[in-house]
C-alpha cells in the first residue's frame, strides 16, 4: 500500500508560471522526501524535509511539511519546460523497525508548455 | 562520481521464463534497495539490504523473486518463473545509510524495464 497520496494526479502550465503540488500521509514520519522522475534520467532526489523542520528551499523548490496535517507540498517557482517531469513525495516512516525505508506516492505529472 | 548503474536495460520474456537483473551501487554506499515500478504509479519497495543483509523484504513475493547482495556490494534480483503481473520497471537505489535511524536520500540507477508477454 501507498503511504503518500499526490495531489494532483496531473498538472498542465505554461513556462513563466508556479507548480503546486500536495503530498498527504497516514503515519507519523522521521522525514519526507521529494523525487522527479523523467523519461531521460529517471528518479532523482530533489529535497528532504525532517519532521522538526516546517519549510525547507533549494533553488526553484520550496518545501512545507505540516506534520499536524499529514501533510506536505512542493513549489516549483519560475517553471521551465525541463521541469516537465513526474513528482513523488517519498515518507520515511517515524517506526524504528522501519529503518531508513521509503514509501512512495502515486506521483504528480507535470507538464510545462512552452 | 558513478551513478549506480543497472543492467540489463530492456528485458523481453515469455511468461514461466526466469530473468535476471543486476545492480551494481554507488560506491561506499552501505544500503541498496530494489523497488518495482507499475506503469503510472509510484515505485514500491521489494527488498532492502544493509551491506549484505537484508534489512526488510517483506514486501518480497518469496514465492517467485529472490535476491542476494554477496560481499556487500553488487545485488541480483531474479524472477522464477515470471508472470505477465510482474511487467514493469525494477529500479535499484543505494544510500549512505549506515545505521538505520538516520535518514538518507536515495540514489537511484536508471532502471531495468521487464516486458513479459
Amino acid at each position: 500500500s501507498q503511504q503518500g497520496e499526490e495531489d494532483p494526479q496531473a498538472l498542465s502550465i505554461q513556462e513563466g508560471e508556479n507548480a503546486t503540488m500536495n503530498c498527504s500521509y497516514k503515519t507519523s514520519i522521521n522525514n519526507l522526501q521529494w523525487y522527479r522522475q523523467n523519461s531521460g534520467r529517471g528518479l532523482v532526489h530533489l529535497i528532504l524535509i525532517r519532521s522538526n523542520e516546517r519549510e525547507k528551499h533549494s533553488g526553484r523548490l520550496r518545501v512545507t511539511l505540516d506534520t499536524s496535517k499529514k501533510s506536505s507540498s512542493l513549489l516549483i517557482t519560475a517553471s521551465r519546460a525541463a521541469d516537465t517531469a513526474s513528482y513523488f513525495c517519498a515518507t520515511d516512516p517515524a517506526s524504528k523497525a522501519a529503518g531508513n525505508k521509503l514509501t512512495f506516492g502515486g506521483g504528480t505529472r507535470v507538464l510545462v508548455k512552452p | 562520481e558513478a551513478g549506480v548503474a543497472q543492467s540489463p536495460r530492456y528485458k523481453i520474456i515469455e511468461k514461466r521464463q526466469s530473468v535476471a537483473f543486476w545492480c551494481n551501487p554507488i560506491s561506499g554506499h552501505a544500503t541498496l534497495y530494489w523497488y518495482q515500478q507499475i506503469l503510472g504509479q509510484g515505485p514500491k519497495l521489494l527488498i532492502q539490504f544493509q551491506n549484505n543483509g537484508v534489512v526488510d523484504d517483506s514486501q518480497l513475493p518469496k514465492d517467485r523473486f529472490s535476491a542476494e547482495r554477496l560481499k556487500g556490494v553488487d545485488s541480483t534480483l531474479k524472477i522464477q518463473p515470471a508472470k505477465l503481473e510482474d511487467s514493469a520497471v525494477y529500479l535499484c537505489a543505494s544510500s549512505l545509510a549506515v545505521s538505520l535511524s538516520i535518514s538518507y536520500e536515495q540514489y537511484f540507477g536508471p532502471g531495468t524495464r521487464l516486458t513479459v508477454t
